[in-house]
This record gives structure tokens, sequence and C-alpha cells, in this order.
């Protein structure tokens, strides 16, 4: 079955890069996801990357794709104070409109 | 409005309460989502509706009951609940829950049930 893991919680200084790092267990994935969610709200889709791509840029966003490793990573350049959230990955098989979600990764921005 | 809305936003019901979450999408989206979001577990997928048909239910309990009566709006009626049903219960839609392409899910921002 699919089954995605997170780190639970990480502290950044303002105008630090950041990093979070998921990994999930299906190798079928195509599509990876990262959301955010800020507190006393839903999930905001941030950024998608394709399984046959290794990196994809968004601005102050870069996701990293390791599929052999199975590994998945966002990072986030010039941290703000209102990129403090909760961030989830969360992966899906091609014909399969299940999302696996992780437990989330909590990012707390320091001024 | 615009994106996918949920109402009521806060809901405290007791076990013997009967009442109803509804989402509404304004994405012409085809493919409706009910999640249940709770303390330090992974969100949990309960239903899905493609096209207004149910097209998963993901074990969940009869107490939970959906209804989608047109692809834009979707129904979670409550009846007899546990707390242990206290809960953020995301709405979320899709193109068309098919799963090809993208088929990005858009969430609403949820209703946090509480039940005494």
């Amino acid at each position: 079955g699919e089954d995605v893991e997170q780190s639970l919680f990480l502290s950044v200084r303002e105008g630090d890069s950041s990093v979070i790092n998921c990994t999930y267990t299906d190798s079928s994935s195509t599509y990876l996801y990262w959301y955010k969610q800020e507190p006393g709200a839903g999930l905001q889709l941030l950024t998608y990357i394709f399984s046959n791509m290794d990196m994809k840029q968004d601005q102050r966003l870069t996701v990293l794709l390791n599929k052999k490793d199975k590994h998945l990573s966002l990072r986030i350049a010039d941290t703000q104070t209102g990129d403090s959230a909760i961030y989830f990955c969360a992966e899906r098989g091609y014909g399969n409109n299940r999302l696996a979600f992780g437990k989330g990764n909590q990012v707390v921005v320091i001024p | 409005e615009t994106g996918v809305t949920q109402t009521p936003r806060h809901l405290v019901m007791g076990m013997t309460n009967k009442k109803s979450l509804k989402c509404e999408q304004h994405l012409g989206h085809n493919a409706m989502y009910w999640y249940k979001q709770s303390a330090k577990k992974p969100l949990e997928l309960m239903f899905v509706y493609n096209f207004k048909e149910q097209t998963e239910n993901n074990s969940v309990p009869s107490r939970f009951s959906p209804e989608c009566p047109n692809s834009s709006h979707l129904f979670l009626h409550l009846h007899t609940l546990q707390p242990e049903d206290s809960a953020l219960y995301l709405c979320a839609s899709s193109q068309d829950g098919s799963g090809s392409g993208t088929d990005t899910q858009y969430f609403g921002p949820g209703t946090r049930l509480t039940v005494l």
C-alpha cells in the first residue's frame, strides 16, 4: 500500500532557506504534490512534480525528486514569516485519483 | 465566490444530533471528495464522487452519509456521531477524478467539527 513519511517540525530564521523532506513507498507514483496548510485553513496546493522530472522550480520553491530513493523535497528560498504553516506531501499513481498524504511537517519561521 | 467553499466553518454537536456539512466548488470540476483530518494522523480519504456518482467509500461508518446532488455540491450528513469523530473535515474537487493527467485536487477551508 501507499505510505508517505515526513519529519514533524522545522524551525528556520526569516531569510534563510528551509528544506522539507518526504519519502514514499509506491513506486508507481506518477504525480507528487506539496500542499500548505495555514492555521484554521484548508490545504493550499503549492506545486507538483511529474515522476519523470528530477527538479521543478517555481519562484521561491524548488522541488527535487529522487525516484530511485523515493525521496521528495521542497526547498523554500528566502523564507518569510508567511511561510509558517504545515506542509504536506502527497503522491498519486497514474489512473488513480487517490492521494496518499504524509502527516505533515510544521515549519515555524522566526523573525 | 471562487474555489471551494465549505459551511459551516465550525460546528459543535451532541452525539444525538443530526447535522450536515456543505461543500460547493466554483471551478467547473466533476469530481468531489470528503477527507477527515485528525490530529497527528495523515489525511484520510472518506468518499469520492465522480460526475455525481459515488466511486469510493473508504470503509466509512454509516453514521456519515454523503450526498452529491450535482457536480458543484457535496454534502456530508452526520447523525449519532462519537467524540472520536471530532476532526477537521475537508472537501476537495478535481477536474474529473480519473487520475489521468494532473487531476489536481483543490481543497476548501474545512469544517472544524466537535462532538460532545
